[in-house]
């Protein structure tokens, strides 16, 4: 069985500050790797996602993500984050033999303050 | 452009009625999924489908049924609701096989059991 942790529930921040998201799954065999992001009263969209090929993943509004296999880690990075940029966060994993199933993490509340 | 609807953004129950949530897509997805969403345990898979009639249990089936009769609808059934079922509930499409593919999530129907 997989499994995603998100180490960090809630994560308040300064407007035009650095962030990181942190993101460690658990899996025996090779994976695909998500972010999703909520934002408030909306459904989840998709963010960025790892599939191959190299370990940087970056999403169109300055978001960047990190597959390490080692740590199994996929940590979300923004180095300057926006008042819109408020949102929860979901780190998801699906193993690619199990069909299109994910495994989603707890989920982190980033909180951009002015 | 794609879209996920559900039927209800918010809904009042009584313990013991039974309860219909209905996710309807215009994408002409094959799989369609049902999660509910409850702080710090992020996204749970309740059911999904992966054609018309078929359905498989996820990680949190109890308490639960769905119905497929058409591809692009996909309902969840709460025989006879509870307040542990109160929560937000998330229905979700893809395409199928094993590739990554995305899911694309509709609003969101929040659930309250009274």
């Amino acid at each position: 069985a997989q499994s995603v942790t998100q180490l960090d529930s809630q994560v308040p921040v300064f407007e035009e500050a650095p962030v990181e998201l942190r993101c460690n799954y658990s899996s025996s065999v090779s994976v695909y790797l998500f972010w999703y992001v909520q934002y408030p009263n909306q459904g989840l969209q998709l963010l960025l996602k790892y599939l191959s090929g190299s370990t940087l993943v970056e999403s169109i509004n300055g978001f960047e993500a990190e597959f390490n296999k080692s740590q199994t880690s996929f940590h979300l990075r923004k180095p300057s984050v926006h008042i819109s940029d408020t949102a929860e966060y979901f780190c998801a994993v699906r193993n690619n033999n199990a069909g299109n199933m994910l495994t989603f993490g707890g989920g982190t509340r980033l909180m951009v303050k002015p | 452009d794609v879209k996920v609807t559900q039927s209800s953004r918010y809904l009042v129950k009584r313990t013991g009625e039974k309860v219909f949530l209905e996710c309807v897509q215009d994408m002409d997805h094959e799989n369609m999924f049902w999660y509910r969403q409850d702080p710090g345990l992020g996204l749970r898979l309740i059911y999904f489908s992966y054609d018309v009639k078929m359905k498989e249990k996820g990680d949190i089936p109890e308490g639960y049924s769905v119905s497929r009769e058409k591809k692009e609808r996909f309902s969840l059934i709460l025989e006879s609701a509870s307040t542990n079922q109160t929560s937000m509930y998330l229905c979700a499409s893809s395409l199928p096989g094993t590739g990554p593919n995305e899911q694309y999530f509709g609003p969101g129907t929040r659930l309250t059991v009274t």
